[in-house]
C-alpha cells in the first residue's frame, strides 16, 4: 500500500530553469494538495484540487502551475525557478472534501534552486 | 479566513515527564483540528483529529488533546514522554466549508533522555 508518491525526492535547479513535480496517489481520493514547507512558516498550500481536470489557487500560487489529468495523479509545475522558491514541498490528498477527513501526505521532494 | 498559532518554537521535556504543545486557532463556524507528526526526512503523519464530541481526544502513540472551545485552543498532551517522540509537530484547522487545511508553524519536540 503506497499511499502518496511524490518524485523526485530531490532536485536542484538553476535559477530560470523548469521542472515538474509528480505526486501519485493509489487510495482513490477525490481532493489533492500542493503545499511547500518553509522554516518557521509550517505548511503553506500552493495549489489544489477537488477532482480530476480540476484545479484550484491556494495561498501562495504566483510562479507553479498545476495539472490533474489523471485522478490519482497532481502535478506540479515550475516554469521559470528562482532561489525564492527553494523549500520542500509536499504533496497530500484526502478521500473528501469533507472537513473532518485527515490529510494523507508524501515524503516531501527538496528543491534548491541557485 | 482561518489561521493556527503554535507560540513556541521548541519544547524539551525531559523522558517520564508529561508534556504539552500549545495550539490556538481561528475559524469561522464549526471547527476541525488536527496534529501531526513529521519526522526527520520524512512526511506529515496524522495523530488526531477532534470534529465534535468529547472535548479530550486520543490518538496515535499515546497521545491526546484537549479541546477548549473558549479558549480556541487544541493542546496536544502526553502523559509520559519519550526520547522516540521527539519531532516536529503541526496543528492545523479546517472550518466548516473550508477546502483545505490551514497548518501551524510548528513546534519542535526535543525529549532528553
Amino acid at each position: 500500500n503506497a499511499g502518496v508518491t511524490q518524485t523526485p525526492k530531490f532536485r536542484v535547479l538553476k535559477t530560470g530553469q523548469s521542472m515538474t513535480l509528480l505526486c501519485a496517489q493509489d487510495m482513490n481520493h477525490e481532493y489533492m494538495y500542493w503545499y511547500r514547507q518553509d522554516p518557521g512558516m509550517g505548511l503553506r498550500l500552493i495549489h489544489y484540487s477537488v477532482g480530476e481536470g480540476t484545479t484550484a489557487k491556494g495561498e501562495v500560487p504566483d510562479g507553479y502551475n498545476v495539472s490533474r489529468l489523471k485522478k490519482q495523479n497532481f502535478l506540479l509545475g515550475l516554469e521559470s525557478a528562482a532561489p525564492s522558491q527553494t523549500s520542500v514541498y509536499f504533496c497530500a490528498s484526502t478521500l473528501t472534501g469533507g472537513a473532518n477527513t485527515e490529510a494523507f501526505f508524501g515524503q516531501g521532494t527538496r528543491l534548491t534552486v541557485v | 479566513a482561518q489561521s493556527v498559532a503554535q507560540p513556541e518554537d521548541q519544547v524539551n521535556v525531559a523522558e517520564g515527564n508529561p508534556l504539552t504543545v500549545k495550539c490556538t486557532y481561528s475559524v469561522s463556524g464549526n471547527p476541525y483540528l488536527f496534529w501531526y507528526v513529521q519526522y526527520p526526512n520524512r512526511g506529515l503523519q496524522f495523530l488526531l483529529k477532534y470534529i465534535t464530541g468529547d472535548n479530550l481526544v486520543k490518538g496515535s502513540y499515546g497521545f491526546e488533546a484537549e479541546f477548549n472551545k473558549s479558549q480556541t485552543s487544541f493542546h496536544l498532551k502526553k502523559p509520559s514522554a519519550l526520547v522516540s517522540d521527539s519531532a516536529l509537530y503541526f496543528c492545523a484547522v479546517r472550518g466548516t466549508g473550508r477546502r483545505a487545511l490551514t497548518f501551524g508553524s510548528g513546534t519542535r519536540l526535543q525529549v532528553q533522555p
